[in-house]
């Protein structure tokens, strides 16, 4: 079974719809985040969340929200959703609880979002 | 200039070879780097970290230089199943810890 696991994992969408992304984990990590990732531009911050209080605007935050329902789920959403959000788009965990000093990052699968 | 810059290939080569990949980041405060594989239409997963010293797993080896602020991945002895996209992460020293990835290179290994 997947540890991290997204919904949709594709959808189609028209401009100006408000769209929720889903994000779940099995791997009891504090630290969850939203990447979208561009042909030619690699993956881009959204937003990040070190706990259930704790929200942070990325690098890419206009036009996204979020919500960290419980330590396991982890929302984006698309307030009203415009053709330059179309993208694949990853949840991703980490652990940084036990004084490590590195900050491995596990992927969900991904969605595939299209606005039209 | 971008915080880390990857030249995105693709690097074609034959089963057997070594190929090397170089990835420069801009901020010399950066404490942990990293090397995640992508294959197409994938999530990306931890290839391996890099540390100080150097590193090797198998056919894989990483390296830091911190002069001249770039990690390396070298490959040997090619596999078909090696083909994907490297992305080259570092961590980008802000009050906070988040990631960043450079946009990854391309290899494709031919038989």
């Amino acid at each position: 079974d997947a540890d991290v696991t997204q919904t949709p994992r594709n959808r189609i969408t028209k401009t100006g719809k408000r769209i929720m992304l889903e994000c779940s984990q099995t791997k009891g990590h504090d630290r969850m985040y939203w990447y979208r990732q561009d042909p030619g531009l690699g993956l881009r911050l959204i937003y990040y969340s070190f706990d259930v209080k704790d929200i942070n605007k990325g690098e890419i935050s206009d036009g996204y929200s979020v919500s960290r329902q419980a330590q396991a789920k982890f929302s984006l959403s698309l307030e009203s959703a415009i053709p330059n959000q179309t993208a694949l788009y990853f949840c991703a965990t980490s652990d940084l609880s036990h004084g490590s000093d590195t900050d491995t990052q596990y992927f969900g699968p991904g969605t595939r979002l299209t606005v039209l | 200039r971008k915080e880390v810059e990857q030249d995105p290939g693709p690097f074609n080569v034959p089963e057997g070879a070594t190929v090397a990949f170089n990835c420069t980041y801009s901020n010399s405060a950066s404490q942990s780097f990293f090397w995640y594989r992508q294959d197409c239409r994938k999530e990306p997963k931890l290839l391996m970290s890099v540390y100080s010293s150097g590193n090797e797993d198998g056919r894989f080896t990483a390296q830091l230089n911190r002069a001249s602020q770039y990690i390396s991945l070298l490959i040997r002895d090619s596999k078909l199943s090696d083909s994907a996209t490297y992305l080259c992460v570092v961590n980008i020293p802000t009050g906070r810890r988040a990631l960043t990835f450079g946009s990854g290179t391309r290899l494709q290994v031919q038989p």
